[in-house]
């Protein structure tokens, strides 16, 4: 089983709509969740961290399941310069700083 | 003023000869990263220095060698380079070492090996 593991998609939706990504982990002791989001031939960069109790940014909600180690992202109302690949993060618990990249989630907003 | 930087772009190379990346920080940032994004996406950890300190020295082979002169560069030289070693690498830095820091990544070395 992988470390992270997420769908790669794509997923094609139209501007407006809700989307959601899920994403699970392997290792119960993992203690840091994120959402990096890279677009086509850049660098990652940080969208939001994911706390215990969820959070939202905007457009942006991130959910947390410790239980069924299980973490997701939602986006309301997408737009087209929403598209990109959505990368899920863990931290390794046997060595903190470490983190773990789950292989992304390609969307595609289209007009 | 960009925060991470690395040279060179690109590079294309061919099988066997030795190559260096450059990376720099102007962040203050106290840790740094070099990271290998595959042609499947995958972003792996490759090593990360602390202070100047190896810290991470993940399961790459000993042709990779990373070296931190000081805290806002870390270079990577590769030697021998294989075909395989063609991918996108990335350097990256955060403030400090430990779960909930936030990473901040160069725009990316595009290495082929012909």
């Amino acid at each position: 089983r992988k470390e992270v593991e997420q769908d790669p998609g794509p997923f094609n939706v139209p501007e407006g709509a809700t989307v959601a990504f899920n994403c699970t982990y392997s290792n119960s002791a993992s203690q840091s969740f994120f959402w990096y989001r890279q677009d086509c031939r850049k660098e990652p960069k940080l969208l939001m961290s994911v706390y215990s109790s969820g959070n939202e940014d905007g457009r942006f909600t991130a959910q947390l399941n410790r239980a069924s180690q299980y973490i997701s992202l939602l986006i309301r109302d997408s737009k087209l310069s929403d598209s990109a690949t959505y990368l899920c993060v863990v931290n390794n618990p046997s060595n903190t700083g470490k983190l773990i990249f789950g292989q992304g989630t390609t969307l595609q907003v289209k007009p | 003023d960009t925060a991470v930087s690395q040279t060179p772009k690109y590079l294309v190379t061919q099988m066997g000869n030795d190559k260096s990346i450059k990376c720099e920080q102007n962040l203050g940032h106290d840790t740094m990263y070099w990271y290998k994004q595959d042609s499947k996406k995958f972003l792996k950890i490759m090593f990360s220095y602390n202070n100047k300190e190896l810290i991470i020295n993940e399961t790459v082979p000993n042709r990779f060698s990373p070296k931190s002169p000081d805290k806002a560069h870390l270079n990577l030289h590769i030697n021998s380079l294989e075909l395989g070693d063609s991918a996108v690498y990335f350097c990256a830095s955060s403030q400090g070492w430990g779960a909930r820091e936030t990473q901040y990544f160069g725009p990316g070395t595009r290495l082929l090996v012909l």
